[in-house]
């Protein structure tokens, strides 16, 4: 079964930092690209990080950049989101997910992780 | 960066109801649109990939359609466990991407 889990949240103050892990299982880990996107507490979606299989490109949204760093180790089947200076407004279920590709520009995310609560507050 | 509007917000609908959503991006963005489903505490799950294919194990009462900038995700006859938050996704600007706000399909 392919499954994605993640881990690492929790309560962290205004400027410090987290580190998110994501165990991946179920599929040749190496071989896909990954996403990381989060959800602020009743809102919608929002992608936040790209990784390619190699780990040698990444793409961030605006929002993050400069802030959070996407890595991988594919020896360890494991993705991981560093996040530092963080802000109240970082608060969010953060989610990783596979990648799929198709033809063209055709991608979409399948499956997702279950999520780990990340709360900036003091 | 490309903009995805999705309407209405909102809807209340029965069970039975045929229900569509709409997703009108800001450029064109081809056929590269994706749908998710979202059940409250739950995680999304891929429903229709790019604009009119459906996942595999996601009934046939969904389907998708549209190309260009304006789509629409399309269920045939509603059923209780269809009552979720759908979101659209462009994968046009890949690997950059960016989902629309949200549908939130309630019951009547």
């Amino acid at each position: 079964e392919v499954q994605l889990v993640e881990s690492g949240g929790g309560l962290v103050q205004p400027g410090g930092s987290l580190r998110l892990s994501c165990g991946a299982s179920g599929f040749t880990f190496n071989r896909y690209e990954m996403n990381w996107v989060r959800q602020a507490p009743g809102k919608g979606l929002e992608w936040i990080s790209y990784i390619s299989q190699s780990g040698g490109a990444k793409h961030y949204a605006a929002s993050v950049t400069g802030r959070f760093t996407i890595s991988r180790d594919n020896g360890k089947n494991s993705l991981f989101l560093q996040m530092d200076s963080l802000r109240p407004d970082d608060t969010a279920v953060y989610y990783c997910a596979r990648q799929r590709a198709g033809t063209g520009r055709n991608v979409w995310f399948d499956p997702w992780g279950q999520g780990t609560l990340v709360t900036v507050s003091s | 960066d490309i903009q995805l509007t999705q309407s209405p917000s909102s809807l209340s609908a029965s069970v039975g109801d045929r229900v569509t959503i709409t997703c009108r991006a800001s450029q064109t963005i081809s056929n590269s649109l994706n749908w998710y489903q979202q059940k409250p505490g739950k995680v999304p799950k891929l429903v229709i990939y790019a604009a009119s294919s459906l996942q595999s194990g996601v009934p046939s009462r969904f389907s998708g359609s549209g190309s260009g900038t304006d789509f629409t995700l399309t269920i045939s006859s509603l059923q209780p466990e269809d009552f979720a938050t759908y979101y659209c996704q462009q994968s046009y600007t890949s690997p950059m991407y960016t989902f629309g706000q949200g549908t939130k399909l309630e019951l009547k």
